[in-house]
């Protein structure tokens, strides 16, 4: 089946205990992205990776990591999580960065309590 | 850079009666893509609109995007509790910051009364 699959679902940790929640997909998509989600806010973008050993900043990129050593892994890392990155993350790829005719695949999420 | 305005962020409506969520963007996109996102759930995709004034349906959902393709539309109707959920817009425009990204609306949160 294809799938988005990230690990955990979900998450409590203390401000400043390093984390990293994965993502990994099985559709050779190249187009890779963390989301994180907060009510009212919708859906704002972390980083993204058009191909292996490629990412880039989002809207909100600040305390987070993330790396595309391979084409199906997307990992984000929170350094030092602080309580206002509690949230709702998704993880999601594409053929392409624009979508396409079947849109972006999201994962289940992962939420994420710092506290 | 690129904003997507989503309205209204909530509407309550009785089962049967119809639903309209709205999509602005403040600059021209290239396409229009719509999601829902089942309570507790993920997003799913539900459809993608590329050109001027162009209309799509599914069933009972009636997409449009606008003639100069800086807002869309999403329309149910008669809408039934299996349509609760979150709609989101999401679009880009050509060139310039918003390369690589995709632009996701807020989001308008459907609840239906049976």
């Amino acid at each position: 089946e294809a799938q988005v699959t990230q690990n955990p679902r979900y998450l409590i940790t203390v401000t400043g205990k390093k984390l990293t929640v994965t993502c990994s997909q099985n559709m050779n998509h190249e187009y890779m992205s963390w989301y994180r989600q907060d009510p009212g806010l919708g859906l704002r973008q972390i980083y993204y990776s058009m191909n292996v050993e490629v990412t880039d900043k989002g809207d909100v990129p600040e305390g987070y990591k993330v790396s595309r050593k391979e084409k199906r892994n997307f990992p984000l890392i929170l350094e030092s999580p602080s309580p206002n990155q509690t949230s709702l993350y998704f993880c999601a790829s594409s053929k392409t960065w624009t979508g396409g005719n079947y849109g972006y695949t999201f994962g289940s999420g992962t939420r994420l309590t710092v506290v | 850079g690129q904003q997507v305005m989503q309205i209204p962020q909530y509407q309550h409506v009785q089962e049967g009666e119809d639903f309209t969520t709205y999509c602005n963007s403040s600059t021209t996109l290239s396409n229009i893509q719509w999601y829902k996102q089942r309570p507790g759930g993920h997003p799913v995709f539900l459809i993608q609109l590329v050109k001027s004034g162009e209309v799509k349906k599914q069933k009972r959902l009636t997409f449009q995007f606008g003639e100069a393709k800086k807002n869309s539309s999403l329309h149910i109707t008669a809408t039934q509790t299996t349509d609760v959920g979150t709609y989101f817009c999401a679009g880009y425009s050509a060139g310039g910051t918003s390369y690589g990204k995709l632009t996701f609306g807020q989001g308008t949160i459907l609840t239906v009364h049976p």
